[in-house]
């Protein structure tokens, strides 16, 4: 039973690029969420996608954006991308219909590093 | 993760000890709490939850402890393993579907 897996594992971009982060969920999740994590920090949420609509979002601005494709998978898109954009981004999934959050399964992450 | 903290940002613990980990959060609509580990290079991974209905929970050779009236969480791990070292981070549910982060415990684990 394959888990959350995540692309690309790392990459390096410069500032004002575009950059598209992929995820797939864990089998039989129909959720995903996105999280970025600041070197020494936690994570903090981006945004949720449930039934191909974005669900709710932190306090990320329009620069990050993201899409659910039909088979529940996930894109995360970050343009113009600037030197505080570093992070490593978590994909999470978990089920819709668990009501609030529910037991979140985490991927290993996408190191982005800008420069 | 404004709204979850973490008491001490490092643990460092003798093989074979107990350990507490602590955190403190500051929403008390909160429902749904979760310790979560982390190792280097990798993603967060579930260890215990436990709802605002519960004082307490136990898992494998884990515990989290849950008091309500001064917005405390704890997570004890039994006989600390080498493997057991790693951040530990409690995160909230304080919103529909976003959990708030505090930002970790690093816990070294002593031979």
């Amino acid at each position: 039973d394959a888990g959350v897996t995540q692309s690309p594992t790392h990459l390096i971009k410069t500032r004002g690029q575009q950059v598209t982060l992929r995820c797939s969920p864990k089998s039989g999740h129909d959720t995903v969420s996105w999280y970025q994590q600041a070197l020494g920090q936690g994570p903090q949420f981006i945004f949720q996608y449930y039934e191909e609509e974005e669900r709710q979002r932190g306090n990320f601005p329009d620069r990050f954006s993201g899409h659910q494709f039909p088979n529940y998978s996930s894109e995360l898109n970050v343009n113009a991308l600037l030197l505080g954009d570093s992070a490593l981004y978590l994909c999470a999934s978990s089920l819709g219909d668990r009501g609030r959050t529910g037991e979140l399964f985490f991927g290993e992450g996408s190191r982005l590093t800008v420069l | 993760g404004e709204n979850v903290g973490l008491h001490l940002p490092t643990l460092s613990v003798q093989e074979g000890d107990n350990s507490i980990i602590n955190c403190a959060y500051s929403n008390s609509a909160s429902d749904y709490f979760i310790w979560y580990k982390q190792e280097s290079g990798k993603g967060p991974q579930f260890i215990i939850d436990i709802r605002s209905n519960m004082d307490k929970r136990q898992g494998q050779r884990v515990t989290v402890l849950l008091n309500k009236t001064v917005k405390h969480l704890s997570l004890q791990i039994a006989a600390t393993q080498p493997g057991d070292s790693a951040v530990y981070f409690c995160a909230e549910n304080e919103d529909d579907y976003k959990l708030s982060f505090g930002a970790g415990t690093t816990v070294t684990v002593r031979a």
